[in-house]
């Protein structure tokens, strides 16, 4: 089964660091480009960052450039967000999201809750 | 950056009926244009890849039409499990970026 699992999610202050991990099972991981994207409480969704199959190109939203940082280790099929200088703005259940035919994100994980508050 | 901008921002509709849902882009994004649909609770699904590509698995009652800056979700006839917010997204270019959301609730 195409599966991706995210994990890593909690409660943080602001200011703190969380590490996120998205582990893919069922396909080529190393094929694939892979994005994160989040959903703050009742709002809709915001793309967060983006990786290409290779590392070799990665992308950022504006509202998180310099504070996030996306990776990825095709050798353990998993994808990670560091994401460090939280603000309470970050909270939201982050998703990891497949890219696939025209960019389209075809398979999602079933996402995890940050939520930053003192 | 791209905008979508999505019309109606909910709609009420009864089971059986023909419903569309308009997305526009700010500026040409060719056929990079996806559609989704989101249940209380859980992810996103794709629906619609490349503006009128129907993703594996999902009905046919499900189609999308359109190329440049207009886009167009239609459902030819509401199931009960239709009822769900419905995001466009566009993937010509970075940021990915997604319209505000459609709510489609029953009538």
């Amino acid at each position: 089964e195409v599966q991706l699992v995210e994990s890593g999610g909690g409660l943080v202050q602001p200011g703190g660091s969380l590490r996120l991990s998205c582990a893919a099972s069922g396909f080529t991981f190393s094929s694939y480009s892979m994005n994160w994207v989040r959903q703050a409480p009742g709002k809709g969704l915001e793309w967060v960052s983006y990786i290409s199959s290779s590392s070799s190109t990665i992308y950022y939203a504006d509202s998180v450039k310099g504070r996030f940082t996306i990776s990825r280790d095709n050798a353990k099929n998993s994808l990670y967000l560091q994401m460090n200088s939280l603000r309470d703005e970050d909270t939201a259940v982050y998703y990891c999201a497949r890219a696939a035919l025209r960019g389209a994100f075809d398979i999602w994980g079933q996402g995890t809750m940050v939520t930053v508050s003192s | 950056d791209i905008q979508m901008t999505q019309s109606p921002s909910s709609l009420s509709a009864s089971v059986g009926d023909r419903v569309t849902i308009t997305c526009r882009a700010s500026q040409s994004i060719s056929s990079f244009l996806n559609w989704y649909q989101q249940k209380p609770g859980k992810a996103p699904k794709l629906l619609i890849y490349a503006a009128s590509s129907l993703q594996s698995g999902v009905p046919s009652r499900f189609s999308g039409s359109g190329s440049g800056t207009d886009f167009t979700l239609t459902i030819s006839s509401l199931q009960p499990e239709d009822f769900a917010t419905y995001y466009c997204q566009q993937s010509y270019s970075t940021p990915r970026t997604f319209g505000q959301g459609t709510r489609l609730e029953i009538k």
